[in-house]
């Protein structure tokens, strides 16, 4: 089992659609769970930051974070088109070497004009 | 100039070549890392250096071999190389401890004949 599952998507919605992006993962020892948006021919940005469990809201974005299902989300509300972009998921246990960050291999949403 | 900047852009080389790829930070941070993306796969840590000194090495082939001069600037030096080394790699860096948000730069496409 790998440690952090995303699909892959494609994802294409509708302008103005909310937009749900999953992640589950197997290691109990995540504490720390980040969303990242990575634009076509650039870098990951670092979208959301969270720790433990609950609900983080920035704007358009909502992070949620269920320890107890292993299972995170990031939700988007009122989708644009400039939303477009592939969205990694990254955990990290923050304990030694299993500090480093555990990256999911990223959805790629389309938003329809 | 601000965030991380990586050069070059994009780089195609024989197997037989030796390169460098770098990458700058302007961001005050003190760890540094490299990773590797391909398609359909997670990002892959390959190094990291907290105060200049490599604290991870994620098993990666001699034939990548990092330097860290200073904690602003981080190369990736490159000889023979092979065809499944073609990849994206990305720089990053972050305030030191586990599980700091990482700041990434766009990248170095690179394409193995």
């Amino acid at each position: 089992q790998k440690e952090v599952e995303q699909d892959p998507g494609p994802l294409s919605v509708p302008e103005g659609a909310i937009v749900s992006l999953n992640c589950t993962y197997s290691n109990s020892a995540f504490q720390y769970f980040m969303w990242y948006r990575q634009y076509s021919r650039k870098g990951p940005e670092l979208l959301m930051y969270t720790y433990s469990s609950g609900n983080k809201e920035d704007g358009r974005f909502t992070a949620q974070v269920d320890k107890s299902s292993k299972y995170i989300s990031l939700f988007i509300r009122d989708s644009q088109p400039s939303d477009s972009a592939t969205y990694l998921c990254a955990m990290s246990a923050a304990i030694g070497s299993q500090g480093n960050l555990i990256f999911g291999k990223g959805t790629k949403l389309s938003v329809k004009p | 100039e601000t965030g991380v900047t990586q050069t070059p852009r994009h780089l195609v080389m024989g197997m037989t070549n030796k390169k460098s790829l770098k990458c700058e930070q302007h961001l005050g941070h003190n760890a540094m890392y490299w990773y590797k993306q391909s398609a359909k796969k997670p990002l892959e840590l390959m190094f990291v250096y907290n105060f200049k000194e490599q604290t991870e090495n994620n098993s990666v082939p001699s034939r990548f071999s990092p330097e860290c001069p200073n904690s602003s600037h981080l190369f990736l030096h490159l000889h023979t190389l092979q065809p499944e080394d073609s990849a994206l790699y990305l720089c990053a860096s972050s305030d030191t401890g586990a599980a700091q948000p990482q700041h990434f730069g766009d990248g170095t496409r690179l394409s193995i004949l």
